[in-house]
């Protein structure tokens, strides 16, 4: 069965700081892992990673994939309240499987 | 905002009953998807349509139908409903299937059956 495991489930951090939130997946003919953040409502879409190695960027956030150890990061860097959130990651085959997400609080 | 429109925001029903749920895609997608959201569950991926056709199912009760029309919106239908039905249903759209495009989630339908 098909298995995304997400860590750690929460962590608290003050602004400023770096985090680091971890994806491990099992996925069935996996085609690309994608990192969603989900405030309030919807979740939004951050990354998709389909190659191993290759660091994915977007301003203070970057993400990686190894595709070896069916291992994923997602980097924060210079925390702000904003990023406050449920970070999912998810396996993509023909749907997506989610992992159960990290909370992410980011004091001030 | 994610081009992706889902109606109603909230419904309130009584056990028992049936409810529809719209969903209209972002423009130019072809594949939607329905995923419900509960506390204890997360995510859970229910059913996939690709240009009106079922492409794959996931964990979708025999009380759930969907069917996506001609012009692409879909609905997902709930009859019976029990209290543990009570969730989060989203909608999402993409260009392609799941592994080859991202996909793009509505706000969602709150569902609360008492």
């Amino acid at each position: 069965e098909d298995k995304v495991v997400q860590s750690p489930l929460s962590l608290v951090v003050h602004e400023g700081d770096t985090v680091t939130l971890n994806c491990s997946y099992e996925v069935t003919n996996f085609r690309s892992l994608l990192w969603y953040k989900q405030e309030k409502k919807a979740p939004t879409f951050l990354f998709m990673l389909t190659s191993s190695g290759i660091e994915k960027k977007s301003g203070r956030l970057s993400s990686i994939l190894d595709k070896k150890e069916l291992f994923s990061i997602l980097n924060i860097t210079a925390t702000q309240t904003g990023d406050s959130a449920v970070y999912l990651c998810a396996g993509a085959r023909n749907k997506l499987v989610f992992g159960a997400g990290t909370i992410l609080r980011v004091k001030s | 905002d994610s081009g992706v429109t889902q109606t109603p925001k909230h419904l309130i029903t009584a056990t028992g009953q049936r409810v529809t749920l719209r969903c209209s895609p972002r423009s130019g997608d072809l594949s939607v998807y329905w995923y419900q959201q509960s506390l204890d569950q997360g995510l859970q991926f229910l059913i996939q349509y690709y240009n009106g056709e079922e492409r794959a199912k996931g964990n979708i009760l025999e009380r759930f139908s969907a069917q996506q029309f001609p012009d692409l919106h879909s609905e997902l239908n709930l009859s019976s409903l029990e209290l543990g039905d009570s969730a989060l249903y989203f909608c999402a759209s993409s260009v392609e299937g799941a592994g080859n495009s991202p996909l793009h989630f509505g706000n969602g339908t709150r569902l609360t059956v008492t």
